[in-house]
């Protein structure tokens, strides 16, 4: 089993709509959770962090955890073609590691 | 967050010649990793960098082909030795700080072609 899996997409969203970008995980110790953006070319950047199981806001972006499920989710409200991007999952491994995913790749329909 | 340079951004290299990689950071912090991001791929962990003392590298990853240094908290350098194409990569620093606590900030990548 993959430490972390992501479909790989592309995963396409008209503008204005609700992107939801999906996670799980394999090792039940993790407790901090991860997501980057990255654009092509670009290196990753960390938009949001999810500790605590449920819903954490954050602007247009919504992190969801619930552990007892190893499922970790993103939706990303009002979507803008700027959103347009590869979005890596990453738990922090029981070895304090952050582990990556390989990312979906997201595409907003202008 | 931290501000995070590498050097250089991109290089093309020959075959059997080896490449330093240096990560500036603007501010002490507490943990400074190496990341390599092929083609298509996720990030893989190279190493930990460890201030003072040898790095810590991950299964697959040996001292002798990827040398890193960290001589103090705001800097490393990671090594790439006697390239092959199977080098060409992507290598990303990444730290995280005493105000980050739990997270990491990557630097800009140096993009490597090896020919």
């Amino acid at each position: 089993q993959k430490e972390v899996e992501q479909n790989s997409g592309p995963l396409s969203v008209p503008e204005g709509a609700i992107a939801s970008l999906n996670c799980t995980y394999s090792d039940r110790v993790s407790q901090s959770f991860f997501w980057y953006r990255q654009y092509s070319g670009k290196s990753p950047e960390l938009i949001m962090s999810i500790y605590s199981n449920g819903d954490k806001e954050d602007g247009r972006f919504t992190a969801q955890l619930n552990k007892a499920s190893q499922y970790v989710s993103l939706l990303i409200r009002d979507s803008q073609p700027s959103d347009s991007a590869t979005y890596l999952c990453a738990p922090r491994n029981r070895d304090d590691k952050i582990i990556f995913g390989k990312g979906t790749r997201l595409h907003i329909l202008p | 967050s931290a501000v995070i340079s590498q050097k250089p951004s991109r290089d093309i290299c020959q075959r059997g010649t080896s490449l330093t990689i240096q990560c500036q950071v603007d501010s002490q912090v507490t943990m400074m990793f190496w990341y390599r991001q092929q083609p298509g791929q996720s990030l893989t962990l190279i190493a930990t960098a460890n201030q003072g003392s040898e790095a810590t590298y991950e299964s697959g990853f040996v001292i002798d082909k990827f040398p890193i240094s960290r001589p103090n908290l705001t800097f490393s350098t990671l090594t790439v030795s006697n390239m092959s194409p199977e080098d060409s990569s992507i290598y990303l620093c990444s730290v995280q700080t005493r105000a980050s606590y739990n997270e990491q900030f990557f630097g800009p990548g140096t993009r490597l072609t090896v020919l």
